[in-house]
């Protein structure tokens, strides 16, 4: 079946980039996502890209696609103490209703 | 806007006790809803999901059960909780539109069993 994977510690100096790497195996997927998840609460949706796109970027973050490879990753830039949180990355495909996620990746920003 | 609420946010239940957590969306409807846990602040497990009114399709055998008695409204339940049902449980739902089918979550209930 399909699978996500993701590293499960990344620590970073504040102010360095942050870089999130997850690896897909669903060659139909067509939807990629990242969530953030605070301490005790749900997961928020930070950005998502659709499969025909190559990188997509919005303030600090920036996802880039590699389909070939069927790698995705998270980029933030000038990460902050509040960035600290587990970050989830996700695929879904037009004709399933259920997206699979990765076991989440715990971003560590040290002041 | 569509939003989700999921109560209550926190309990304590003994072992043996019902549970009965709900979940509510506003701003849409016909939306898939979903239930999931995550144990230990880490990876979901989905558990339930549904496409309709009624219609609940279960992803593991378990303890637990869902209800779907209105369009927006879904209900996950037990009549004897066990230890292992301690977690975080988060409801979601999908919206099928520019976006595909972007999952939105609630906030979560915290479980604890004892």
């Amino acid at each position: 079946g399909e699978d996500v994977e993701q590293s499960l510690f990344l620590s970073v100096r504040e102010g360095d980039s942050s870089v999130i790497n997850c690896t897909y195996t669903d060659s139909s997927s067509t939807y990629l996502y990242w969530y953030k998840q605070e301490p005790g609460a749900g997961l928020q949706l930070l950005t998502y890209i659709f499969s025909n796109m190559d990188m997509k970027q919005d303030q600090r973050l920036t996802v880039l696609l590699n389909k070939k490879d069927k790698h995705l990753s998270l980029r933030i830039a000038d990460t902050q103490t509040g960035d600290s949180a587990i970050y989830f990355c996700a695929e879904g495909s037009g004709g399933s209703y259920i997206p699979t996620f990765g076991r989440g990746t715990s971003l560590i920003v040290h002041p | 806007s569509q939003t989700i609420h999921q109560w209550p946010a926190t309990l304590v239940q003994p072992v043996g006790s019902p549970l009965s957590l709900e979940c509510t969306v506003e701003g849409t409807s016909n939306p898939n809803l979903y239930w999931y846990r995550q144990a230990a602040g880490r990876g979901l497990q989905l558990l339930f999901y549904s496409v309709g009114i009624g219609q609940i399709s279960s992803e593991v055998p378990q303890n637990l059960s869902a209800s779907r008695p209105q369009d927006r409204q879904f209900i996950l339940s037990s009549k004897k909780l066990l230890l292992s049902d301690s977690g975080f449980y988060l409801c979601a739902w999908t919206y099928y539109g520019r976006d595909g089918n972007t999952i939105y979550f609630g906030e979560g209930s915290w479980l604890t069993v004892v």
